[in-house]
């Protein structure tokens, strides 16, 4: 069976330049998380979806980041525009049930520099 | 607020050598308790868990008992390989709050051959 599909694996663009992550969760999970992990900060969780709906974005450094999932089988992080600071690798994972089973399945990860 | 603290790294041992990562825990309810790995280069994937107190999770060798008295989550293995290299998260989440899982910051294990 095929995991959590992230792409692209490794960006590397220039400050002020839009940047778009991609997340394909496994078929029939009905929770997607965007999670960040950096050095300083360890793994924080930025935003995440029940049913394709947003429930909790409160995590979302700033306006410049964005989420979408516009179906189940699809979501969208968006930076606009990149800076240095948000160079890090992030994350997708998908869930049955979210915290009733505390399994997330994690994709290999974006490794996003930016210069 | 909820949070999980763990120790800090690296931790390096030699093989064969007895491991115990702490974690302790701040709840306000009854959580769940995890412990994630992450190898080189991948995701994390889940480890063990433990849902209730003085529940014990275990795979691969891997042992952590949930102990409520304590709040903690130790992760002990008898006897460690090269292959278990890695940095590992304890992680908690709390039914009938919300969905999040939160995960401590990480301790990097070195196995040295």
């Amino acid at each position: 069976d095929a995991g959590v599909i992230q792409s692209p694996r490794h960006e590397v663009t220039e400050m002020g330049q839009e940047v778009t992550l991609r997340c394909k969760p496994i078929s029939g999970h009905d929770y997607l998380f965007w999670y960040r992990q950096t050095m300083m900060r360890g793994l924080e969780l930025l935003i995440y979806f029940n049913n394709n709906v947003p429930i909790d974005d409160s995590g979302m450094p700033e306006d410049r980041f964005s989420a979408k999932m516009p179906n189940a089988s699809f979501s969208t992080l968006k930076i606009q525009p990149s800076e240095p600071r948000d160079s890090a690798v992030y994350f997708c994972a998908s869930s049955w049930g979210g915290r009733y089973t505390g399994e997330l399945f994690f994709g290999e990860g974006s490794r996003l520099t930016v210069l | 607020g909820n949070s999980v603290t763990q120790m800090e790294g690296p931790v390096t041992l030699s093989e064969e050598a007895f491991l115990t990562i702490n974690c302790t825990y701040t709840a306000t309810g009854y959580p769940s308790l995890f412990w994630y790995v992450q190898y080189p280069g991948e995701g994390l994937q889940l480890l063990l868990k433990a849902t209730k107190a003085d529940d014990k999770g275990s795979n691969k060798g891997f042992e952590a008992t949930y102990r409520k008295e304590t709040t903690s989550f130790h992760l002990e293995k008898g006897s460690v390989q090269v292959s278990d290299s890695a940095v590992y998260f304890c992680a908690l989440s709390e039914m009938n709050r919300d969905d999040k899982i939160i995960f401590g910051k990480g301790t990097r294990l070195h196995i040295l051959p």
